[in-house]
């Protein structure tokens, strides 16, 4: 098993250009995450999917969308982005409550 | 709401010392909790959760970890480090029926040998 895969790896954007992050988890998992990891600030929710065909804003969700596609797939779309969005992303899944998600490998972003 | 304070952001400690890395909580409702730790440039790895049941919980690699109520505390601690446990430690907490999971900011473990 895969696990949880995201991509790209690694992406440079330019102020205003949009792109969007992919996940995919193989652990037929119900729930999925998309959080922020910025240096000292630990990780923040930004968009979770409790179950196929519903999303929920977390903690810090604007300037961002998300679409979970089916039951495997859950993207994060950045439509403008900003030099305070760069950051590293990671995609995380769940069984269900409690908690316990299964992390990604993680984007890395920078926008200039 | 729940928050999680991670009480020093870094630890240096000697090769086969023992260690304790401290977190503390605040939560209206029953809790869970968890510690993950993070290698560079990796992802989050699930070290331990605290459900319910017994307050002394063990993880993987040697750690583990004690849930004090009264205290509001869930240190996580190791009898002996190797330099492998060099890492970013993260302690997360999720109140009982939420799919939020709130992370403290870390605290950098370092392994001198």
């Amino acid at each position: 098993n895969a696990g949880v895969t995201q991509t790209p790896k690694f992406q440079v954007l330019k102020t205003g250009q949009s792109m969007t992050l992919q996940c995919a988890q193989d652990m037929n998992h119900n729930s999925m995450y998309w959080y922020r990891q910025d240096p000292g600030m630990g990780l923040r929710l930004i968009y979770y999917s409790a179950s196929e065909g519903t999303t929920d804003k977390g903690e810090v969700p604007n300037g961002y969308n998300v679409s979970r596609l089916n039951k495997r797939e859950f993207s994060l779309r950045l439509e403008s982005a900003a030099p305070s969005q760069t950051s590293v992303y990671f995609c995380a899944s769940s069984d269900s409550s409690p908690v316990a998600p299964s992390f990604g490998p993680g984007t890395r972003l920078l926008v200039l | 709401a729940q928050s999680v304070t991670q009480l020093d952001s870094q630890v240096p400690v000697f090769e086969e010392a023992p260690v304790e890395l401290r977190c503390n909580y605040s939560s209206s409702v029953s809790v869970y909790l968890f510690w993950y730790v993070q290698y560079p440039n990796q992802g989050l790895q699930l070290l331990l959760k605290y459900l319910s049941g017994s307050t002394l919980v063990k993880g993987i690699n040697g750690f583990e970890a004690e849930f004090n109520k009264s205290q509001t505390s869930f240190h996580l601690r190791k009898p002996s480090v190797h330099i492998s446990d060099t890492a970013e430690y993260f302690c997360a907490v999720s109140g009982a029926g939420s799919y939020q999971l709130t992370f403290g900011k870390g605290t950098k473990l370092s392994v001198i040998p």
